[in-house]
Order: C-alpha cells, then sequence, then structure tokens
C-alpha cells in the first residue's frame, strides 16, 4: 500500500534558523511527489513537483530534494512569513489521484 | 477572477438540510477534484471528474453527491449530513488526470453540522 509519512510534525524555528522538513513515503513505482505549502483557513498552495530520484527544486528560500525513499524540502533563512504547514503528495493509482501526509506545521519567529 | 474560486466559504447546517457547495476554474482545466481535510487528518481524495465525467469515487457516502455539469463548474450536494462530516472541503483542478500533472486548490469551504 503507498503511503506518505511527513516529520516532525511540529517546528519552530528562529528567523534565519535553516532546517529541513521531511517525506518519507512508499509506493509501487514513483509517479510524482509534490509539496504544497497551506496558511491556516486556507486551500493549499503549489510549490515543487519531482519526479525521479536525484532531482532538486529551488524557489526563493526553499529546496526540494528526492532519494528512492524520501523528500527533503529544506528552508534557508527563513523568514516569519514562512510559516505555515507544508504538505508531501504522492500520486498513488490511477486517474492522478494524490495521497496527502499530516503535514508539519511550522511556526518561525523573528 | 482567477485560479479557483469556491462558495461559499464558510456553512454551517441542521443534520436535515440540503446545501450545496459550488466550485469553479478559470484556468481552462479538464479534471476537477474533490478533497475533504477534517482536523488532525490528512487531505482525503473524494472524487475525480475528467472532462465532467466523474473517474473516481473514493468510497464516499451516497449522502456526498457530486455534479459536474461542465469542465469549468464542480458542485458538492449535501443532505442529511453528520456531525463528523464537519470538515474543510477543498475543490482542485489540473490540465488533465494524466500522472503527474498539478492539482490548483481552492480556498475551501469550511464546513460545520450541527
Amino acid at each position: 500500500e503507498d503511503q506518505v509519512t511527513q516529520s516532525p510534525e511540529a517546528l519552530r524555528l528562529q528567523e534565519g534558523e535553516s532546517s529541513s522538513l521531511n517525506c518519507s513515503y512508499t509506493v509501487s513505482g514513483l509517479r510524482g511527489l509534490f509539496w504544497y505549502r497551506q496558511d491556516p483557513g486556507k486551500g493549499p498552495e503549489f510549490l515543487f513537483t519531482l519526479y525521479s530520484a536525484g532531482e532538486e527544486k529551488e524557489k526563493e528560500r526553499l529546496k526540494a530534494t528526492l532519494t528512492k525513499k524520501e523528500s527533503f524540502l529544506h528552508i534557508t533563512a527563513p523568514k516569519p512569513e514562512d510559516s505555515a504547514t507544508y504538505l508531501c503528495a504522492l500520486v498513488s493509482g490511477g486517474y492522478n489521484k494524490l495521497i496527502f501526509g499530516a503535514g508539519t506545521r511550522l511556526a518561525v519567529h523573528p | 477572477e482567477t485560479g479557483v474560486t469556491q462558495t461559499p466559504r464558510h456553512l454551517v447546517m441542521g443534520m436535515t438540510n440540503k446545501k450545496s457547495l459550488k466550485c469553479e476554474q478559470h484556468l481552462g482545466h479538464n479534471a476537477m477534484y474533490w478533497y475533504k481535510q477534517s482536523a488532525k487528518k490528512p487531505l482525503e481524495l473524494m472524487f475525480v471528474y475528467s472532462l465532467e465525467e466523474r473517474v473516481e469515487n473514493n468510497s464516499v457516502p451516497s449522502r456526498f453527491s457530486p455534479e459536474c455539469p461542465n469542465s469549468s463548474h464542480l458542485f458538492l450536494h449535501l443532505h442529511t449530513l453528520q456531525p463528523e462530516d464537519s470538515a474543510l472541503y477543498l475543490c482542485a483542478s489540473s490540465q488533465g488526470v494524466g500522472e503527474g500533472e498539478t492539482q490548483y486548490f481552492g480556498p475551501g469551504t469550511r464546513l460545520l453540522v450541527l
């Protein structure tokens, strides 16, 4: 059975303190791994898609990497506006079905 | 309007009421999705539509009835809901249902069932 596990559940950082969020997965044939950002009371906002081990993508202070078993979302010198829940999702099954992890709640304090 | 919009943003209903959630996408996409996000649980896929045809029903109770009259609009009709159905209901769209197509989400409807 395909599965997505995110850790830690919650993370508190000081502004400028770099860190990484983890997404471990098991899937029968990787067809896409997604990272989304979700602010309270809002819908998820697309960040990255990764398709194969070794792939990396960057956007501002965020960098996503992928291995055969896990993906990391690296946050460099975070700012308070980076505070949000970060969701990882896998394509699982036909019709572009996504299964989501429970998310990591990130709080960045000045 | 741009992206994916949802109305209403908040809804309170009794267990005997009938209500509908509306989703509209302005991206020219051909696939639309309904998801449920309950407190302390991951996002769960409910339904997938491709070119107005329902292609996936993820074991959702019949008290939730989706409708897709055209590729830009998606509805979720609700009747005789239970308190445990209280959640954030999210609509998403993608270009197609090919594997790995990016799904873009609306802001959601926060539903409270009393």
